[in-house]
Order: structure tokens, then C-alpha cells, then sequence
């Protein structure tokens, strides 16, 4: 079986605070694929990163880093120095290689207060 | 260039009606799938359609149903609505078939009274 637990379902920040967004992934697949995505209240899932199970470098783009880790199955997202712009919902997703089912997780809802 | 569209935005039915939503996919992209998202909840998988073939299905009644058109766009349709089936109904499109990236569209809000 396949799932996705993100624990922290609301987390609230002052702006310029770092905050992290945990993703625990389970699956008995050894090729698959992890994502991120950000949901703002507009709707529309807007896509954040893709990693595959043969990459664990983690990785940075501005303000937003992620942090794989296979042995705790886990696919961190921390974002430095916070806008209140990062207020959405953020889901974590999972998906099988050669399989077109993306689990998501429940999602993270973030608010940053100015 | 344009993103994933859907159609109509928000759509208000009652209980019994069918229904049915429309995306269109990036251009150059061959697959589409469809979500559902309840509030509160992550969006739950319905249907892959790739090169006009059902390709993948998920745990959801018969009463959903879709297709994929020549030119890649999709609609899904919906029978019997039922209260529950009141979701935000999100269409994604990537390029092949399984492992590429999805891109979502900003979904069609569905209300059933």
C-alpha cells in the first residue's frame, strides 16, 4: 500500500519565521516519485518539486528547501524567512513508477501573519 | 502559454442531475487525469486518460464516468449526483503517460443541493 501522512494539518507563523512542513511517505515500491505542491485559496494546485527514490540530494530554490530522506521515508519542506504571500495549503503526493495514481496527503494548511 | 483550463468555475446542481466538466490540457500534452477534492481533505484520483484510452481508474462508482477527445481535451461526466459528489473537481495534464510532472488546472467547484 501507498499513503502519505502529513501530520500538521494547520501551522501559523509570524512573517520572516522559518517554518518546516513534514511529509512521511509509506510505500514497497523502490522506484517512485515525490512532490510538492502549493494550494492557495484561488484553488489550483501549483507545482513546487519533483524528486525520484534515486535522488536524495536535497534541494534549495530561494526561500524553499526540501530534505529527503529515504531511511526515515521521509520528504521535508522548510521555507526561510516566511512572506505572507506562503499562506496556503501545501499537499505532499506520492507516485509509483509506471503507476498514474498520485496519492496526496491531507495537506498543511500555513499562515503567515505580518 | 496557457496552463491546464477547466470549465465552467462553479456549478450548482441538485440531487439526481448529471453533470458534465471540461479541461483542457497544456499544449503538447497527451495525458489527463481527474481529481476529486473534498473539502479539507488531499485530491483523490478518478480517471487517467492517455491518447484517448483509460489508462488508469480509481475507487469511484460507475456513476463516473469520462473521455478524452482527439485534440487531448477531456470532460468528465457525473450521474445521479449525490450530496457527497460536492468537491472541487481537479484536471491535470503531463506529457506521457505515468512518471511525468502533473499540472493542475484551477478546478471547477461543484455543489449538489
Amino acid at each position: 500500500a501507498q499513503k502519505v501522512t502529513q501530520a500538521q494539518t494547520e501551522i501559523s507563523v509570524v512573517e520572516k519565521e522559518d517554518v518546516t512542513l513534514d511529509c512521511v511517505y509509506e510505500t514497497r515500491d523502490t522506484t517512485y516519485y515525490l512532490f510538492w505542491y502549493k494550494q492557495p485559496p484561488s484553488g489550483e494546485l501549483v507545482f513546487l518539486i519533483r524528486r525520484n527514490s534515486f535522488d536524495e540530494q536535497n534541494e534549495i530554490s530561494g526561500r524553499y528547501s526540501w530534505n529527503f530522506q529515504k531511511s526515515t521515508s521521509s520528504f521535508n519542506f522548510t521555507i526561510t524567512a516566511s512572506q505572507v504571500v506562503d499562506s496556503a495549503v501545501y499537499f505532499c503526493a506520492l507516485l509509483r513508477g509506471g503507476n498514474n495514481d498520485m496519492r496526496f496527503g491531507a495537506g498543511t494548511r500555513l499562515t503567515v501573519k505580518p | 502559454d496557457a496552463g491546464v483550463t477547466q470549465s465552467p468555475t462553479h456549478l450548482i446542481k441538485t440531487r439526481g442531475q448529471h453533470v458534465t466538466l471540461r479541461c483542457s490540457p497544456i499544449s503538447g500534452h497527451k495525458s489527463v487525469s481527474w481529481y476529486q477534492q473534498v473539502l479539507g481533505q488531499g485530491p483523490q484520483f478518478i480517471f487517467q486518460y492517455y491518447e484517448k484510452e483509460e489508462r488508469g481508474r480509481g475507487n469511484f462508482p460507475d456513476r463516473f464516468s469520462a473521455r478524452q477527445f482527439p485534440n487531448y481535451s477531456s470532460e468528465l461526466n457525473v450521474n445521479a449526483l449525490l450530496l457527497g459528489d460536492s468537491a472541487l473537481y481537479l484536471c491535470a495534464s503531463r506529457m506521457g503517460l505515468s512518471t511525468d510532472t502533473q499540472y493542475f488546472g484551477p478546478g471547477t467547484r461543484l455543489t449538489v443541493l
